[in-house]
């Protein structure tokens, strides 16, 4: 079955440490986006991809960082610089060029900073 | 740019009983509309969309949505709840661009009692 595969689903580190978070996808479709969720705040977003080796940065970018050297693959890099690292991490998709597409969502990442 | 607001953030209801849950949008536009549902620890799943037409849209899981552009609302709503729809639910709004960037509101939890 198609999907969206994020891993792994907990992850605890350190402050000051960077860690990647992964997302990786069987829909053949060409954006991905990150996006954070924290409680009450809803789905913000970090990054988004259209294209392999393009990227922008969403509306909470600080702190972040991306890559999309595959099609099916868009890694985020959580770093030090981020104050507040502690949330639930989604990674979604969508066929780009597609009108009215919906995004596809993985089941998430937690990441927990102490 | 776009935003979403939903009043409530809980709402409690009893099996079998309706269920309405509110969203207004703030876009100049036509907007794209999404309901989202989200179970605990899990990522998000589309409910329904609206891009233009009929303005009461059918979803899955017996949901259905009204577009009022007078209201600026998309309220979504279920005649009869079942104890699997506790969740919490997402009201998203996309503009009319191509870069499918969308704005989610903060989240409505719903508890449903027996």
């Amino acid at each position: 079955d198609g999907g969206i595969t994020q891993s792994p689903k907990y992850l605890f580190r350190k402050e000051g440490q960077n860690v990647t978070l992964s997302c990786e996808q069987n829909l053949n479709h060409d954006a991905m986006y990150w996006y954070r969720q924290d409680p009450g705040q809803g789905l913000r977003l970090i990054y988004y991809s259209q294209i392999v080796n393009d990227f922008q940065k969403g509306d909470i970018a600080e702190g972040y960082s991306v890559s999309r050297e595959k099609k099916e693959s868009f890694p985020l890099t959580v770093t030090s610089a981020q104050k507040n690292p502690t949330a639930f991490y989604l990674c979604a998709s969508s066929p780009f060029g597609v009108e009215n597409s919906p995004l596809h969502f993985g089941n998430g990442t937690r990441l927990t900073v102490t | 740019a776009q935003s979403v607001t939903q009043p409530d953030i809980h709402i409690t209801v009893s099996e079998g009983a309706s269920l309405e849950l509110r969203c207004n949008y703030s876009y100049g536009a036509t907007p794209y509309l999404f309901w989202y549902v989200q179970s605990p620890g899990q990522g998000l799943q589309l409910l329904l969309k609206y891009f233009s037409g009929d303005t009461l849209v059918q979803g899955i899981k017996g949901f259905e949505a009204e577009f009022k552009r007078s209201q600026s609302s998309f309220n979504l709503r279920k005649p009869s709840v079942h104890w699997s729809d506790a969740a919490e639910y997402f009201c998203a709004v996309g503009a009319n661009s191509n870069d499918y960037k969308l704005s989610f509101g903060a989240g409505t939890t719903v508890t449903v009692r027996a």
